[in-house]
């Protein structure tokens, strides 16, 4: 009874490859995150939709491309990898409104060889 | 835009001290304001919160009190146990931008025997 689930726990590949991590809520939840943490603990949001809808993009390379396709769902796609990519990547949701906690999930450690 | 400032780490205590975090922010308006706490290997999770002027948020030994006139909501514990060796993130949701929090830095906690 997750309640909200990130697919692998952990990635490592090589420079240059792409890859996608997948991430569901069973809250019910209007809207979803992604967040970048690095080797700091630093926390950074990426993106974040509203019912499928797109509401938040922070300044992150085009290599990153989110994809809702419904409201319980929100994977990342990454194109070309870096080693800078290496990070711990937090999907999180939330009911919406400022009152609202965020839930995340345990994280998709990614090791960019 | 609004932004919060967190007590730099790492903290190290001995089991039963007193613990104090300090948070404080800038936002416009009246934000929403939360504790996070993030155990190793795991995504964050809701400590506490408060929503308004004046409110504390507590739960496990944690307070917080909402405080409007120093822009702040630092995070107590009277009595630290080594379970609570953590990661602790103070968040503010503003009114205005609902879809997004903006996070501290980080503090990481260690409580030795």
């Amino acid at each position: 009874d997750t309640a909200v689930s990130q697919t692998p726990k952990y990635l490592v590949t090589q420079m240059g490859n792409d890859k996608s991590i997948k991430c569901e809520q069973n809250l019910g939840h209007d809207t979803m995150y992604w967040y970048k943490q690095d080797s700091k603990k630093f926390l950074k949001i990426m993106f974040s939709y509203n019912n499928k809808e797109l509401i938040i993009n922070e300044t992150v390379p085009n290599r990153f491309s989110p994809k809702s396709p419904d409201k319980a769902h929100l994977n990342l796609h990454i194109n070309s990898l870096e080693l800078g990519d290496s990070a711990v990547y937090f999907c999180a949701s939330s009911q919406g409104g400022a009152e609202q906690p965020q839930h995340f999930g345990d994280g998709t450690r990614l090791s960019i060889l | 835009g609004d932004s919060v400032t967190q007590m730099e780490g790492p903290v190290t205590l001995s089991e039963e001290a007193f613990l104090t975090i300090n948070c404080t922010y800038t936002a416009t308006g009246y934000p929403s304001l939360f504790w996070y706490v993030q155990y190793p290997g795991e995504g964050l999770q809701l400590l506490l919160k408060a929503t308004k002027a004046d409110d504390k948020g507590s739960n496990k030994g944690f307070e917080a009190t909402y405080r409007k006139e120093t822009t702040s909501f630092h995070l107590e514990k009277g009595s630290v146990q080594v379970s609570d060796s953590a990661v602790y993130f103070c968040a503010l949701s503003g009114r205005r931008d609902a879809g997004k929090s903006t996070f501290g830095d980080g503090t990481t906690l260690t409580v030795k025997p």
